[in-house]
This record gives C-alpha cells, structure tokens and sequence, in this order.
C-alpha cells in the first residue's frame, strides 16, 4: 500500500482567486500520476494523467505539474468560478498498476 | 451515452445477509475495478478485473466476492465476512489496463447496516 498525500484537506477562495494544492507520493517505482475532479453527487472526473517528471498539463483553467525526483505533484485553478467547487483526487500508480488515491482537497469557491 | 451504472444507488444490509452490487459499462472497457470509500480515507481496492473470467484481489478484499462472466459487467458481492461493510462503493472501468489510462467512475452505491 502506497502513502498519497494530499494538502490542504480542504480550502475555500474567493470567487476569482488564484489556488493550487498539493500531491505528495513516494518517488521510488513510480509509473503515472492522475487527477480526478469528484462534484457532489456526480463520479470521480478525470482531469490529467501525467507520467515523466516535469510534465506539465492543462485543460482550460487548470493546469498540473510532476516532480517524480521530488514526489509531488501541484493542481493549479487559475481564476476559480463557483463551479469549480469540488473534492480533487491524486491517485499513483505503482509497478503493479494498481491506483493509490489520496483523500482529496475539498475546494469551495465562494460566489 | 456511453457510461458505467452502479446500481442501486442506496442498499441496505442485515446481519448474516450476502448483498450484490451491480456495475456495468457500454464503453468497451477490459479492465474492472471495485473501490471502497470511507470517511477521511482514500479509495482503496476491492478487486480489479482485467479481461473476462479473470480478477485479481485488491488490497481490501477479504469479504467480498466477484464475478466477470461479460465484458460488461463486474458485480461485487459484500458477504456475511465482512463485519464492516458501511462504505460507500464505486466501480470503476479503463482500457486497455494500464497506468496511462485515466479510470471511468461509476456514481456509486452507499451501503448501510440495518
């Protein structure tokens, strides 16, 4: 079993405002890093699947990153709207090819 | 629209009784897998199927049963053994099954003891 970190556990902004939170995983046997977004009575998302260290990807306001050296990976919002608010989930994936998932950063964006 | 459907969305449990929950996807997904959610923890593993007629424990699966006799569906069984079956559970699908492919979440089924 794999130990996925994830931070802040939850966190409100402002309407606008610029966030980031933080994925952290052991960097020894890495294979794939994912994010999902998880709404409130909807399932889990998929937002990136990043792979080399250094990746950096982005889908309309959000972006990620990947460290493999390090063990960690940054979510980015840029600009949040009320319909970002979400519960974000990292998940790493090992040799086995098994996902670990953190416990997510529950992120309110208030209107 | 291609998905996956957990089915019911609300079970409930008695003592001693086996309960089944249903998972089937139209997106001509190879790989299955069953999750569990508790409070304050991450989803963790059940069982994981990669192709029909095979699967493979997961981390959490002493308890629960599976079956994969269609491409389409994985049922998972939560039995009498598992004392502690409160959880809420989603199914899950990708292909092919690999670390590159983003997994395919049902909306999941909450179990209660009655």
């Amino acid at each position: 079993i794999l130990n996925v970190e994830q931070s802040p556990q939850s966190l409100h902004v402002q309407e606008g405002d610029s966030t980031n939170f933080t994925c952290s995983f052991p960097s020894s046997n890495f294979y794939a890093l994912h994010w999902y977004r998880w709404e409130t009575a909807k399932s889990p998302e998929a937002l990136f699947v990043m792979t080399l260290n250094g990746d950096e990807k982005k889908k309309g306001r959000i972006s990620a990153t990947l460290n493999t050296k390090e063990g960690y990976s940054y979510l980015y919002i840029k600009g949040s709207q009320p319909e970002d608010s979400a519960t974000y989930l990292c998940a790493c994936v090992t040799g086995a090819n098994n996902l670990f998932f953190g416990t997510g950063t529950r992120l309110t964006v208030i209107p | 629209d291609g998905g996956i459907t957990q089915s019911p969305k609300y079970l409930f449990r008695k003592e001693g009784q086996n309960v089944t929950l249903s998972c089937e996807q139209n997106l001509n997904h190879d790989a299955m897998y069953w999750y569990r959610q508790d409070p304050g923890q991450g989803l963790r593993l059940i069982y994981y199927s990669q192709i029909v007629n095979d699967f493979q424990k997961g981390d959490i699966a002493e308890g629960y049963s599976v079956s994969r006799e269609k491409k389409e569906s994985f049922p998972l069984t939560v039995t009498s053994a598992q004392k502690n079956p409160t959880a809420f559970y989603l199914c899950a699908s990708s292909s092919p099954r690999g670390s590159n492919q983003p997994q395919h979440f049902g909306d999941g089924t909450r179990l209660s003891i009655l």
